[in-house]
């Protein structure tokens, strides 16, 4: 299996509140991507990195910022949490070249009260 | 945009086949796909690219159609274990990023 763990496992917070979701890969891996799951949506990529402090935007990435300092660390932060945030995020990393296959972290299940 | 994945829904008795759509609406570079098991993170199961290479699965078979944009990926001889729900993730080729569909539940019984 890909070495890649997500942090925490299960969060419930509340409204209004900051949050960070942390994602540590021990495959030295370029890529790393950050979904979000929820039923009848399927996954939904809200960022992701091509290298250290080397991010984009995916489809649904308002409401959300990331941060790469180091190769093995990609974090998720809800500035400011809500409701419609409630959904379980995984994590995914990647070798970047166009045949590579996407490996998935365990995922986080996050609820916003 | 997601790309389309059909049929929604599927209950297999075991050893059956089916076929698992996926169409997009962009032209596409490459077609992954992936199966999650309730509760569990995804799991690679095939890329197939532009040209016709693929790299995956030895039980499991798929086509790419790149004049249509579509990728049907075939379950043979089914068994319990493929139980799950089947996506496709689609590249279009301008970033190294995945566009997945929304899914493919499909279910074998006994």
């Amino acid at each position: 299996d890909a070495g890649i763990t997500q942090s925490p496992r299960h969060k419930v917070t509340e409204t209004g509140t900051p949050v960070t979701l942390r994602c540590h890969q021990t495959e030295n891996h370029r890529y790393m991507y950050w979904y979000r799951q929820d039923p009848g949506h399927g996954l939904r990529l809200i960022h992701y990195s091509y290298g250290v402090k080397d991010t984009d935007k995916g489809e649904v990435s308002d409401g959300y910022s990331v941060s790469r300092s180091k190769t093995e660390d990609f974090l998720l932060t809800l500035e400011s949490a809500t409701s419609s945030q409630t959904s379980v995020y995984f994590c995914a990393i990647s070798g970047g070249q166009r045949n590579n296959e996407q490996f998935f972290g365990p995922g986080t299940r996050l609820t916003v009260l | 945009q997601q790309p389309v994945q059909s049929p929604q829904a599927v209950i297999l008795r075991e050893g059956e086949d089916a076929v698992i759509n996926c169409s997009s609406s962009k032209a596409l570079y490459s077609v992954h796909w992936y199966r999650q098991k309730h509760g569990e993170a995804p799991v690679f199961l095939m890329i197939l690219l532009k040209g016709g290479e693929q790299k995956g699965h030895e039980k499991i078979s798929a086509s790419f159609n790149e004049k249509k944009q579509q990728s049907s990926l075939y379950l043979t001889a089914s068994q319990l274990s493929y139980s799950g729900t089947y996506f496709c993730g689609t590249d279009t080729g301008t970033a190294s990023k995945l566009t997945f569909g929304t899914g493919t539940r499909l279910q074998v019984t006994l």
